[in-house]
């Protein structure tokens, strides 16, 4: 199986602050990464998917970038409305593999 | 709008069973590839299972494989997952989940409100 190596565990960040969360492969994936916000108590939610994609919807201050096993995510201009867990998920083999979040505060 | 709504959860003693379905609406649901995504209290996300368009496809997650059964009725436009032996360790939140695009299985765009599981005696 394919393990996702997510950090870090927690971060907190100033509004307007930009921020970066890193995911890491143990192979490669050839760009089959997405990542997810989820708030509490909620479902997640899709924000970039084959890397760098952004999904319908989802702010452009959220992009990602990466290739090979090496991925992240950026958000740029951190709003209150950002704060979260963050799930990167590799979808290049089965079974799939989600990282173990990244939780997002405002500081 | 695309919704998917699951139900079917609830308490259930070690080694017993239960089904959970997952009601779709808003989009031709025989299109797309389908899939179960768990988590635990206070845990991240788990993939359980996905299945194809069709139905004639099917992929699980190592610690359900054996014991959960994924399953679709096109007709009805609804998604199943029929959970047995189940452990204490099986105890969280199922998800429904689409993808983005019809052909796509890879990543999810769609999500349920999700029915907690507790395996509990």
């Amino acid at each position: 199986d394919i393990q996702m190596t997510q950090s870090p565990h927690s971060l907190s960040a100033s509004l307007g602050e930009t921020v970066s969360i890193e995911c890491l492969a143990s192979e490669g994936i050839s760009n089959y990464l997405a990542w997810y916000q989820q708030k509490p108590g909620k479902s997640p939610q899709l924000l970039i998917y084959y890397a760098s994609s952004l999904q319908d919807g989802v702010p452009s201050r959220f992009s990602g970038s990466g290739s090979g096993t090496q991925y992240s995510l950026k958000i740029s201009n951190m709003q209150p409305e950002d704060e979260g867990v963050y799930y990167c998920q590799q979808g290049y083999k089965y079974p799939f593999t989600f990282g173990s979040g990244t939780k997002l505060e405002i500081k | 709008e695309v919704q998917l709504v699951e139900s079917g959860g609830g308490l259930v003693q070690p080694g017993r069973s239960l089904k959970l379905s997952c009601a779709a609406s808003g989009f031709t649901f025989s299109d797309y590839n389908m899939a179960w995504v768990r988590q635990a209290p206070t845990k991240g996300l788990e993939w359980v299972a996905s299945i194809s368009y069709g139905g004639s496809n099917t992929h699980y997650g190592d610690s359900v494989k054996g014991r959960f059964t994924i399953s679709r009725d096109n007709a009805k436009s609804t998604l199943y997952l029929q959970m047995d032996s189940l452990r204490s360790e099986d105890t969280a939140t199922y998800y429904c989940a689409r993808p983005r695009y019809y052909g796509s299985y890879n990543w999810f765009a769609y999500w349920g409100q999700g029915t907690l599981v507790t395996v509990s005696s």
